[in-house]
Protein backbone atom coordinates (compact mmCIF):
# COMPACT_ATOMS: atom_id res chain seq x y z
CA UNK A 1 0.00 0.00 0.00
CA UNK A 2 1.46 2.82 -1.56
CA UNK A 3 2.21 6.21 1.52
CA UNK A 4 -0.33 9.19 1.42
CA UNK A 5 1.87 12.77 0.30
CA UNK A 6 0.65 16.41 0.95
CA UNK A 7 0.20 19.06 -0.45
CA UNK A 8 0.17 17.35 -4.21
CA UNK A 9 2.05 21.00 -5.04
CA UNK A 10 3.46 23.76 -3.81
CA UNK A 11 4.89 27.16 -5.51
CA UNK A 12 7.53 28.86 -3.35
CA UNK A 13 9.96 32.49 -3.90
CA UNK A 14 13.29 31.53 -3.32
CA UNK A 15 14.22 32.13 -0.20
CA UNK A 16 10.69 30.63 1.44
CA UNK A 17 10.54 27.49 3.33
CA UNK A 18 8.31 24.41 2.71
CA UNK A 19 7.20 21.36 4.20
CA UNK A 20 5.72 18.19 2.70
CA UNK A 21 4.35 15.28 4.73
CA UNK A 22 4.11 11.93 4.03
CA UNK A 23 2.05 9.26 6.17
CA UNK A 24 1.43 5.41 5.96
CA UNK A 25 -1.26 3.46 7.33
CA UNK A 26 0.99 0.84 7.96
CA UNK A 27 3.74 0.18 10.24
CA UNK A 28 7.15 1.71 8.77
CA UNK A 29 10.62 0.53 9.14
CA UNK A 30 12.07 3.43 7.14
CA UNK A 31 11.31 6.33 5.12
CA UNK A 32 13.08 7.41 1.97
CA UNK A 33 13.01 10.39 0.33
CA UNK A 34 13.56 10.94 -3.84
CA UNK A 35 13.49 14.56 -5.68
CA UNK A 36 12.47 14.23 -9.40
CA UNK A 37 13.45 16.81 -11.97
CA UNK A 38 11.59 16.61 -15.32
CA UNK A 39 12.84 14.61 -17.70
CA UNK A 40 14.67 12.66 -15.70
CA UNK A 41 15.36 9.64 -12.55
CA UNK A 42 14.52 10.13 -9.39
CA UNK A 43 17.47 10.61 -7.08
CA UNK A 44 18.05 9.71 -3.65
CA UNK A 45 18.02 12.26 -0.93
CA UNK A 46 17.82 10.65 2.65
CA UNK A 47 16.82 7.71 4.44
CA UNK A 48 15.14 8.09 8.07
CA UNK A 49 15.67 4.63 10.01
CA UNK A 50 14.49 5.36 13.07
CA UNK A 51 11.50 6.98 15.16
CA UNK A 52 12.55 10.60 15.57
CA UNK A 53 15.30 10.79 13.70
CA UNK A 54 16.47 13.98 11.48
CA UNK A 55 18.63 14.06 8.48
CA UNK A 56 19.87 16.69 6.21
CA UNK A 57 21.18 17.03 3.18
CA UNK A 58 21.84 20.88 2.15
CA UNK A 59 19.18 22.76 3.66
CA UNK A 60 16.75 19.83 3.03
CA UNK A 61 16.04 18.03 6.49
CA UNK A 62 13.63 15.34 7.28
CA UNK A 63 11.92 13.78 10.58
CA UNK A 64 9.90 10.25 11.00
CA UNK A 65 8.11 9.49 13.85
CA UNK A 66 7.53 5.81 14.13
CA UNK A 67 4.53 5.93 16.55
CA UNK A 68 2.42 8.49 13.85
CA UNK A 69 3.83 6.60 10.47
CA UNK A 70 4.58 9.99 9.29
CA UNK A 71 7.50 11.63 7.88
CA UNK A 72 8.18 14.99 7.19
CA UNK A 73 10.51 16.97 4.85
CA UNK A 74 11.65 20.32 5.30
CA UNK A 75 13.00 22.65 2.70
CA UNK A 76 15.09 25.99 4.07
CA UNK A 77 15.81 29.08 2.43
CA UNK A 78 14.62 27.79 -1.08
CA UNK A 79 16.77 27.61 -3.88
CA UNK A 80 15.82 27.30 -7.66
CA UNK A 81 17.29 24.75 -8.09
CA UNK A 82 14.89 22.76 -5.31
CA UNK A 83 12.37 22.33 -7.81
CA UNK A 84 11.16 19.27 -8.82
CA UNK A 85 8.86 16.68 -7.59
CA UNK A 86 9.60 14.85 -4.37
CA UNK A 87 8.79 11.55 -3.11
CA UNK A 88 8.31 9.22 -0.18
CA UNK A 89 9.23 5.85 -0.23
CA UNK A 90 8.13 3.35 2.52
CA UNK A 91 10.10 -0.38 2.32
CA UNK A 92 8.08 -3.20 3.42
CA UNK A 93 9.87 -6.12 5.24
CA UNK A 94 10.91 -7.51 2.41
CA UNK A 95 12.56 -4.13 1.30
CA UNK A 96 10.55 -3.13 -1.91
CA UNK A 97 9.24 -0.36 -1.86
CA UNK A 98 6.63 1.39 -2.60
CA UNK A 99 6.13 5.59 -3.42
CA UNK A 100 3.38 8.21 -2.97
CA UNK A 101 1.99 10.51 -5.76
CA UNK A 102 4.38 13.13 -5.24
CA UNK A 103 4.25 16.57 -4.11
CA UNK A 104 5.68 19.09 -7.25
CA UNK A 105 7.71 21.89 -6.07
CA UNK A 106 8.24 25.16 -8.25
CA UNK A 107 10.71 27.57 -6.76
CA UNK A 108 10.60 31.33 -8.35
CA UNK A 109 12.72 33.92 -8.78
CA UNK B 1 30.79 4.29 -11.09
CA UNK B 2 28.91 4.26 -14.18
CA UNK B 3 25.67 3.95 -12.22
CA UNK B 4 22.42 1.92 -13.52
CA UNK B 5 22.79 1.80 -17.19
CA UNK B 6 18.91 0.82 -18.80
CA UNK B 7 18.73 0.65 -22.63
CA UNK B 8 17.07 1.69 -24.82
CA UNK B 9 16.37 5.22 -23.61
CA UNK B 10 13.37 5.49 -26.01
CA UNK B 11 11.83 2.94 -27.76
CA UNK B 12 8.52 3.58 -30.16
CA UNK B 13 6.37 0.32 -31.39
CA UNK B 14 3.65 -0.97 -32.64
CA UNK B 15 0.64 -2.59 -31.28
CA UNK B 16 1.35 -6.28 -30.74
CA UNK B 17 5.19 -6.27 -30.12
CA UNK B 18 7.42 -7.47 -28.31
CA UNK B 19 9.33 -5.32 -26.55
CA UNK B 20 11.98 -5.97 -24.28
CA UNK B 21 13.90 -3.47 -21.72
CA UNK B 22 17.23 -4.25 -20.40
CA UNK B 23 19.36 -2.63 -17.36
CA UNK B 24 22.45 -3.20 -15.73
CA UNK B 25 22.97 -2.96 -11.95
CA UNK B 26 25.38 -1.19 -10.16
CA UNK B 27 28.10 -3.61 -9.40
CA UNK B 28 28.26 -4.99 -6.09
CA UNK B 29 24.46 -4.11 -5.54
CA UNK B 30 22.47 -7.25 -5.01
CA UNK B 31 18.73 -5.42 -5.39
CA UNK B 32 16.79 -4.89 -8.19
CA UNK B 33 13.73 -2.89 -9.12
CA UNK B 34 11.69 -2.39 -12.04
CA UNK B 35 9.06 0.30 -11.89
CA UNK B 36 6.63 2.06 -13.95
CA UNK B 37 5.81 5.59 -13.68
CA UNK B 38 2.96 7.10 -15.64
CA UNK B 39 0.85 10.91 -14.85
CA UNK B 40 -2.24 8.98 -13.83
CA UNK B 41 -0.59 6.17 -11.39
CA UNK B 42 3.03 7.71 -10.21
CA UNK B 43 5.94 5.31 -10.00
CA UNK B 44 4.66 1.38 -9.68
CA UNK B 45 6.77 -0.99 -8.29
CA UNK B 46 6.45 -4.15 -11.03
CA UNK B 47 9.12 -6.45 -9.44
CA UNK B 48 11.73 -7.09 -7.15
CA UNK B 49 14.83 -9.46 -7.14
CA UNK B 50 17.36 -9.93 -4.59
CA UNK B 51 20.30 -12.21 -5.35
CA UNK B 52 19.06 -12.49 -8.45
CA UNK B 53 15.98 -14.15 -7.58
CA UNK B 54 12.47 -12.53 -7.94
CA UNK B 55 10.99 -11.57 -4.45
CA UNK B 56 7.89 -10.43 -5.33
CA UNK B 57 6.40 -9.76 -9.07
CA UNK B 58 3.02 -8.94 -7.44
CA UNK B 59 2.81 -5.36 -9.32
CA UNK B 60 3.33 -7.22 -13.05
CA UNK B 61 0.07 -6.05 -14.42
CA UNK B 62 -0.31 -9.36 -16.32
CA UNK B 63 0.84 -12.64 -18.63
CA UNK B 64 2.29 -9.94 -20.75
CA UNK B 65 4.90 -9.08 -18.97
CA UNK B 66 7.99 -11.20 -17.32
CA UNK B 67 11.31 -10.16 -16.19
CA UNK B 68 14.66 -12.49 -16.04
CA UNK B 69 17.61 -11.37 -13.89
CA UNK B 70 20.24 -14.17 -15.52
CA UNK B 71 23.33 -13.01 -13.10
CA UNK B 72 23.94 -10.06 -10.67
CA UNK B 73 24.80 -7.86 -13.48
CA UNK B 74 21.82 -8.08 -16.03
CA UNK B 75 17.95 -7.82 -16.48
CA UNK B 76 15.44 -7.61 -18.73
CA UNK B 77 11.83 -6.58 -18.89
CA UNK B 78 9.74 -8.42 -21.72
CA UNK B 79 6.48 -6.90 -22.81
CA UNK B 80 4.71 -9.41 -25.35
CA UNK B 81 1.85 -8.63 -26.86
CA UNK B 82 2.62 -4.22 -26.60
CA UNK B 83 -0.37 -2.59 -25.94
CA UNK B 84 -1.01 1.17 -25.98
CA UNK B 85 -1.63 1.32 -22.54
CA UNK B 86 1.87 0.22 -21.90
CA UNK B 87 2.99 3.54 -22.75
CA UNK B 88 5.34 5.01 -20.18
CA UNK B 89 8.54 5.57 -18.80
CA UNK B 90 10.20 2.41 -17.13
CA UNK B 91 13.02 2.46 -14.58
CA UNK B 92 15.18 0.07 -13.41
CA UNK B 93 16.88 0.75 -9.76
CA UNK B 94 19.49 -1.03 -7.83
CA UNK B 95 20.53 -0.87 -3.69
CA UNK B 96 22.35 -3.13 -1.71
CA UNK B 97 20.14 -5.00 0.66
CA UNK B 98 19.46 -3.83 4.30
CA UNK B 99 18.29 0.22 4.06
CA UNK B 100 20.24 1.32 1.34
CA UNK B 101 19.22 4.18 -0.90
CA UNK B 102 17.80 3.08 -4.62
CA UNK B 103 20.01 4.60 -7.71
CA UNK B 104 17.66 5.12 -10.78
CA UNK B 105 18.53 4.11 -14.35
CA UNK B 106 17.41 6.96 -16.72
CA UNK B 107 14.62 4.94 -17.34
CA UNK B 108 13.53 3.83 -20.86
CA UNK B 109 10.32 5.61 -22.20
CA UNK B 110 8.02 3.62 -24.41
CA UNK B 111 5.49 4.60 -26.71
CA UNK B 112 3.14 1.95 -28.12
CA UNK B 113 1.08 3.11 -30.66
Amino acid sequence: QQPVQSPQAVILREGEDAVINCSSSKALYSVHWYRQKHGEAPVFLMILLKGGEQKGHEKISASFNEKKQQSSLYLTASQLSYSGTYFCGTPDNNNDMRFGAGTRLTVKP
Amino acid sequence: DAGVIQSPRHEVTEMGQEVTLRCKPISGHNSLFWYRQTMMRGLELLIYFNNNVPIDDSGMPEDRFSAKMPNASFSTLKIQPSEPRDSAVYFCASSTSGFGGYTFGSGTRLTVV
